[in-house]
């Protein structure tokens, strides 16, 4: 069964630091993209990060940038997003979904976030 | 940023009848390279994560029934649910995946008349 599993949301106050782990299974993990995105209690989703197969490359959303860390370790098929400086504004429920590919004709494209966790919650606050 | 915005914000459907969600994106997410507009629709219920229900603006992803179809290019996009189920009641988004950050928009809460 493809799966993922955050770990890793609690309680901190502000300035402080928390780093979130997402196990995945399944699915050949280091073949994939993936992504977290975060989605405060009774709002939209926003996108926070993402990180290329083999963890050579990352991006970020501006409100995160320079805070966040994205990361990935192949061996252990986990990904991980260290938070630091965190604000009452990232409180929320931290997804971390794989980017999808689809391959046609020998040619692979990514087309969006086809596998999700159930989230871990995070709350920021004195 | 790539700005996408639907409408409406909610809307009431009876049961068996048709529901439409539109979204826009402020600028083209049509990727030349494969003639693929990049962008998804997602299904989010109560207390669930989202789930993927089209991809590429019209490509159903796996598993999701046919009653949901999507449908536009460019810069404008359509979610239509037929015959529309109670267990169709969701949030549902839609995100462009054509450059980072892949923006979603706000949302639009479908319930049952």
């Amino acid at each position: 069964e493809v799966q993922l599993v955050e770990s890793g949301g609690g309680l901190v106050q502000p300035g402080g630091s928390l780093r979130l782990s997402c196990a995945a299974s399944g699915f050949p993990f280091t073949s994939y993209g993936m992504h977290w995105v975060r989605q405060a209690s009774g709002k939209g989703l926003m996108w926070v990060s993402r990180i290329n197969s083999d963890g050579s490359v990352t991006t970020y959303a501006d409100s995160v940038k320079g805070r966040f860390t994205i990361s990935r370790d192949n061996a252990k098929n986990t990904l991980y997003l260290q938070m630091n400086s965190l604000r009452v504004d990232d409180t929320a429920v931290y997804y971390c979904a794989r980017g999808g590919i689809n391959c046609i004709s020998g040619n692979c494209y990514s087309y969006g976030l086809d596998v999700w966790g159930q989230g871990t919650t995070v709350t920021v606050s004195s | 940023d790539i700005v996408m915005t639907q409408s409406p914000d909610s809307l009431a459907v009876s049961l068996g009848e048709r529901a439409t969600i539109n979204c826009k994106s402020s600028q083209s997410i049509l990727f030349s390279s494969n003639n693929k507009n990049y962008l998804v629709w997602y299904q989010q219920k109560p207390g669930q994560p989202p789930k993927l229900l089209i991809y590429w603006a019209s490509t159903r992803g796996s598993g999701v029934p046919d009653r949901f179809s999507g449908s536009g290019s460019g810069t404008d996009f359509t979610l239509t649910i037929n015959s529309l189920q109670a267990e169709d009641v969701a949030v549902y988004y839609c995100q462009q995946y054509y450059k980072t950050p892949h923006t979603f928009g706000q949302g639009t809460k479908l319930e049952i008349k």
